[in-house]
Parts: structure tokens; C-alpha cells; sequence
């Protein structure tokens, strides 16, 4: 059964940085593409990141590109999301979502998420 | 930057067909996908690749895509279907994917 915990979330002051992790459990982990999707609170979902699944390639949305990484530990299933230089716009449930085997098969597998809340 | 346009609401009775459209330029080479969301839950993918259903996702959900629009119908909706809906694709380069401004569906 596809598992994936997101941890790392909670309250941090504008500017600073914060560090998100997922833990992936009951699949190949190495075999799959890695996103981070985000939701402001009342908002609509929003597309972060993504890694391949051997790490060689990362994209981002334009408004993180520069503040945030993307990375991962095939050794240790799990996938990261560093954040640098906060605002309140990053406030946001952070998901971790595992793209499907094949080519084109969408994010068939979700975590539950992390709160974050940028906030003096 | 690329975007997706859904209606913000829907309506639909018990046992009626609801439908969902979305819009984009690039829906007209790229791939649609649909998101289910229940209030206070993680997202759950209910088709992919415009008309393909997941393992497990009932049958009352199909979807097309025609040109520039997508559509998600669900036929015979039931009260259980009642969630928020973001279609997803991805940007011409296939690298930066995209959802869509959500729909929300009631069923009453």
C-alpha cells in the first residue's frame, strides 16, 4: 500500500527557511517522479516542484525558482522541499504526490500534507 | 505562464449528469487530468490522460477532451461525489505542470 507522510511544516517568520520531507513507503521509490503541490488556505492547488525519479532533473513554478529545492534519498524513500526567503504568499498545505509508472499517468498517489504558515 | 480556466460551480440532483469543463491552449496537445477533492482531504486522480479512469474510480466518471477544452462528466452523480475538481496538464515543454482554477461540485 503506497504510503507518503509529509513532516517539517509549522510557523516561521518571513525570510526564513524551513525544510519539508516525505516519507514513502510501499513502492519502488526510485522508480517514480516526485512532486510538491501546494494549497493556500481557501485557495486552489497550486503546482511546486518536481524531481525525477533519479534526481537529474528538477523543475519549478517560476514564483519558487531561485528560493526553493527540490531533492531526494533513493536510499532512504525519501523526497525533500528546502524553502528560503519565506513570505506569507509560501503560507500554504504542502503535498507530496507520487507521479504514476508510466509515462502520462498523473499523480495517482497523495500524502496527507504539511501546514506551513509564514507569519511574524 | 499557462493557465487553466474552470467554472467555479456547479450544480446537480441526485442521479443527474454533471460536467466539468476546462480551458487551455496547450489541452490542445498536451494531456488533460482531473483531481477529485473532498473537504479536508488530500487529492485523489480520477482521470488521467483525458479519458482514462484509475483502478478503483467508478465507472460514473469519464472524461474527454476536444480541442482546447477538456470535460469531466460524471453521470449520475451521487451525494458522495460532492468535492472540488482541478483539471491539471502540463506546459508546452511537458516539465511545468499546471492545475486548473477548480470547480466546486454540489449535489443536492
Amino acid at each position: 500500500q503506497v504510503h507518503l507522510v509529509e513532516s517539517g511544516g509549522g510557523v516561521v517568520q518571513p525570510g526564513r527557511s524551513l525544510r519539508l520531507s516525505c516519507a514513502a513507503s510501499g513502492f519502488t521509490f526510485s522508480s517514480h517522479g516526485m512532486h510538491w503541490v501546494r494549497q493556500a488556505p481557501g485557495k486552489g492547488l497550486e503546482w511546486v516542484a518536481v524531481i525525477w525519479f533519479d534526481g537529474t532533473n528538477k523543475y519549478y513554478v517560476d514564483s519558487v525558482k531561485g528560493r526553493f529545492t527540490i531533492s531526494r534519498d533513493n536510499s532512504k524513500n525519501m523526497l525533500y522541499l528546502q524553502m528560503n526567503s519565506l513570505s506569507a504568499e509560501d503560507t500554504a498545505v504542502y503535498y507530496c504526490a507520487r507521479e504514476g509508472l508510466w509515462p502520462d499517468s498523473g499523480l495517482d498517489s497523495w500524502g496527507q500534507g504539511t501546514l506551513v504558515t509564514v507569519s511574524s | 505562464s499557462y493557465e487553466l480556466t474552470q467554472p467555479p460551480s456547479v450544480s446537480v440532483s441526485p442521479g443527474q449528469t454533471a460536467r466539468i469543463t476546462c480551458s487551455g491552449d496547450a489541452l490542445s496537445k498536451k494531456y488533460a487530468y482531473w483531481y477529485q477533492q473532498k473537504s479536508g482531504q488530500a487529492p485523489v486522480l480520477v482521470i488521467h490522460e483525458d479519458s482514462k479512469r484509475p483502478s478503483g474510480i467508478p465507472e460514473r466518471f469519464s472524461g474527454s477532451s476536444s480541442g482546447t477544452m477538456a470535460t469531466l462528466t460524471i453521470s449520475g452523480a451521487q451525494v458522495q461525489d460532492e468535492a472540488d475538481y482541478y483539471c491539471s496538464s502540463t506546459d508546452s515543454s511537458g516539465n511545468h505542470r499546471v492545475f486548473g482554477t477548480g470547480t466546486k461540485v454540489t449535489v443536492l
